[in-house]
């Protein structure tokens, strides 16, 4: 089964409207996530390292404001996309490691997002 | 940077084997070879991973070369639903970040 749930899994919206999506750990604890974006046809893009009580680390060329991150807690980060605008419409998945070491990252189902 | 060569595209017969070659000649000791495919319009899904031995699981095996400098990935027995674009992906030990090259896109057919 899921080890990381992602919800919504689809949203539609307005252009201006700001969008929140969550990513959770099932029965671990996550102190890092990880957010990717996946444009059509392309590979997936790291955005941002989610770090619980601590700001998240942005990859070079993604705006920070624009792209918000919570790590409210051991199982929950979350991704807010700000005044959403077309050219944001794409695939969001999230990902956290299942422990430490040498343990595979598990990610989740994605959320397509469109902005009209 | 992905510090990966895979073909872009190759196909397989249903109910044979499926050899997915990866190039990764910048390795380094504390590096992880790791595997994961996508279906379409779905997150990626954990395959495998080897740091020097050939490994195996109920998915797939890994085939790492001597060198390390380059690593197969093996379907045993194809089914349609392994359709997908397969990322082989290196990582170091003490880094979770992964970073995604352009994948092999496998299309099975019957």
């Amino acid at each position: 089964g899921a080890v990381v749930s992602q919800h919504p899994s689809r949203v539609i919206c307005k252009s201006g409207t700001s969008v929140k999506i969550e990513c959770r750990s099932l029965d671990f604890q996550a102190t890092t996530m990880f957010w990717y974006r996946q444009f059509p046809k392309q590979s997936l893009m790291l955005m941002a390292t989610s770090n619980e009580g601590s700001k998240a680390t942005y990859e070079q060329g993604v705006e920070k404001d624009k792209f918000l991150i919570n790590h409210a807690s051991l199982t929950l980060s979350t991704l807010t996309v700000t005044s959403a605008h077309p050219e944001d419409s794409s695939f969001y998945i999230c990902s956290a490691p299942f422990s430490s070491g040498d343990q595979p990252q598990h990610f989740g189902d994605g959320t397509r997002l469109s902005i009209l | 940077d992905a510090k990966t060569t895979q073909p872009p595209s190759m196909d397989c017969a249903e109910g044979r084997a499926a050899n997915l070659p990866c190039n990764h000649s910048t390795i380094s000791g504390n590096e992880y070879v790791y595997w994961y495919r996508q279906i379409h319009s779905q997150g990626p899904q954990y395959i495998i991973h080897g740091l020097k031995n050939n490994e195996t699981n109920e998915m797939a095996s890994l085939i790492i070369t001597e060198d390390r400098k380059s690593s197969t990935l093996i379907l045993p027995h194809a089914t349609l639903r392994d359709t997908a674009v397969y990322y082989c992906i290196v990582r170091p030990i003490n880094d979770y970040k992964l970073s995604f090259g352009a994948g092999t896109t496998v299309t099975v057919r019957a």
